[in-house]
């Protein structure tokens, strides 16, 4: 089950878009990428996810790349409350295995 | 709410002491997980489970144990608390639905 590899941290001014990239090299044909993100003290909630094309919802957009090496989370208009470490995973048989994502700071 | 329920969610103990931690969830879900998140770091995956009755090693299973003898409920536990257990616990939940996993809102752990 390998991990995905993400920058440490980015910084992003308000209400502007961001976009936080993902490399997975070892991905299969069949494996989804995942995002999730997590807030302050508190557990991790699902973002989006997608397996071949890219991938809107109300809360972010997914571009992945046309050899599935590489995926990008895209926040069109980034807020203090979008503030968080995301992760980008590729599950593996049965389970997640979380790397240590990227922390996203939002500058007011 | 549907969701998944994690108790306690604090609690300090002593090197050596044992306990448990509980994880509920009531999405019928077959698939429960307990990761552990130690300070600026990821999750890091202890036991799963995918089913009632069974479970298996993740990333870092030493020095606990699980049960999940109801569907509903995931038992983490530690028979000898040491220093290097403080941390906070996540339990998450998967349906192999649409939105993946759900977590809990973690029990931190501290031994002292």
């Amino acid at each position: 089950d390998a991990k995905t590899t993400q920058p440490n941290s980015m910084e992003s001014n308000e209400e502007e878009p961001v976009h936080l990239p993902c490399n997975h090299s070892t991905i299969s044909g069949t494996d989804y990428i995942h995002w999730y993100r997590q807030l302050p003290s508190q557990g991790p909630e699902y973002v989006i996810h997608g397996l071949t094309s890219n991938v809107n919802n109300r809360m972010a957009s997914l571009a992945i790349a046309e050899d599935r090496k590489s995926s990008t989370l895209i926040l069109h208009r980034a807020t203090l409350r979008d503030a968080a470490v995301y992760y980008c995973i590729r599950p593996g048989t049965y389970k997640y295995i979380f790397g240590t994502g990227t922390r996203l700071k939002v500058l007011a | 709410n549907a969701g998944v329920t994690q108790t306690p969610k604090f609690r300090v103990l002593k090197t050596g002491q044992s306990m448990t931690l509980l994880c509920a969830q009531d999405m019928n879900h077959e698939y429960m997980y307990w990761y552990r998140q130690d300070p600026g770091m990821g999750l890091r995956l202890i036991h799963y489970s995918v089913g009632e009755g069974t479970t298996a090693k993740g990333e870092v299973p030493d020095g606990y144990n699980v049960s999940r003898l109801k569907k509903q409920n995931f038992l983490l536990g530690l028979e000898s608390a040491a220093p290097s257990q403080t941390s906070v616990y996540f339990c998450a939940s998967d349906g192999r639905g649409y939105y993946g996993y759900t977590f809990g809102s973690g029990t931190r752990l501290t031994v002292v």
